[in-house]
């Protein structure tokens, strides 16, 4: 497996919270990106970073945002969580063309 | 406007029952298509890269192709185990995003 983790794995919060989404890895790997899959839609690109504090959104990136300050962590925020945030994230890594490698998701539930 | 639309949405099949699984694309450019294997509760699993038309991956049961507009995952004699959600997706010439379809759940009947 490829060295990704994800913490939390699980989490319940409230609406209006913010909630920080953290993804790791051993690889060394210089894209990262982060993902939201929801029934129907499929994987859903919400950002992405190309470089320590090089970041650039995906299709789905308004209520989010990201940071990078270490090549090995990528931070996802919401920064005030609503309902429709609810959803399973997934990190992945790469080398940019080539296939990505995901991590084992976090499932957020916002009530 | 790049999209990837797989079919079918589910399929089941008896163990032994050789099928295809579709993914059709509309890119301005493929620098590449991959597929991906998702078990539930877990995060996608990558299986094969494919670069240009033409080119073809195996891996056991499992073989990839790929055309200008499509690309199929042939499942020869599947077996329970098989049985996932299967993904694809493509990275187009231009910017750094990758698209994904919605998938193919597979069930692999014993």
């Amino acid at each position: 497996d490829a060295g990704i983790t994800q913490s939390p794995r699980h989490k319940v919060t409230e609406t209006g919270t913010p909630v920080t989404l953290r993804c790791h890895q051993t690889e060394n790997h210089r894209y990262m990106y982060w993902y939201r899959q929801d029934p129907g839609h499929g994987l859903r690109l919400i950002h992405y970073s190309y470089g320590v504090k090089d970041t650039d959104k995906g299709e789905v990136s308004d209520g989010y945002s990201v940071s990078r300050s270490k090549t090995e962590d990528f931070l996802l925020t919401l920064e005030s969580a609503t309902s429709s945030q609810t959803s399973v994230y997934f990190c992945a890594i790469g080398q940019g063309a080539r296939e990505q490698y995901f991590g084992p998701g976090t499932r957020l539930t916002v009530t | 406007e790049d999209q990837v639309t797989q079919s079918p949405e589910a399929l089941r099949l008896q163990e032994g029952e050789s099928s295809s699984l579709n993914c059709s694309y509309t890119v301005s450019g493929l620098r590449g298509l991959f597929w991906y294997r998702q078990d539930p509760g877990k995060g996608p699993e990558f299986l094969f890269t494919l670069y240009s038309a033409g080119e073809e991956k195996e891996k056991e049961r499992l073989k990839a192709t790929l055309t200008k507009k499509e690309s199929f995952l042939h499942i020869t004699a599947p077996k329970p185990e098989d049985s996932a959600t299967y993904l694809c997706a493509v990275h187009p010439n231009t910017g750094n995003q990758f698209y994904f379809g919605t998938g193919t759940s597979l069930t692999v009947i014993p």
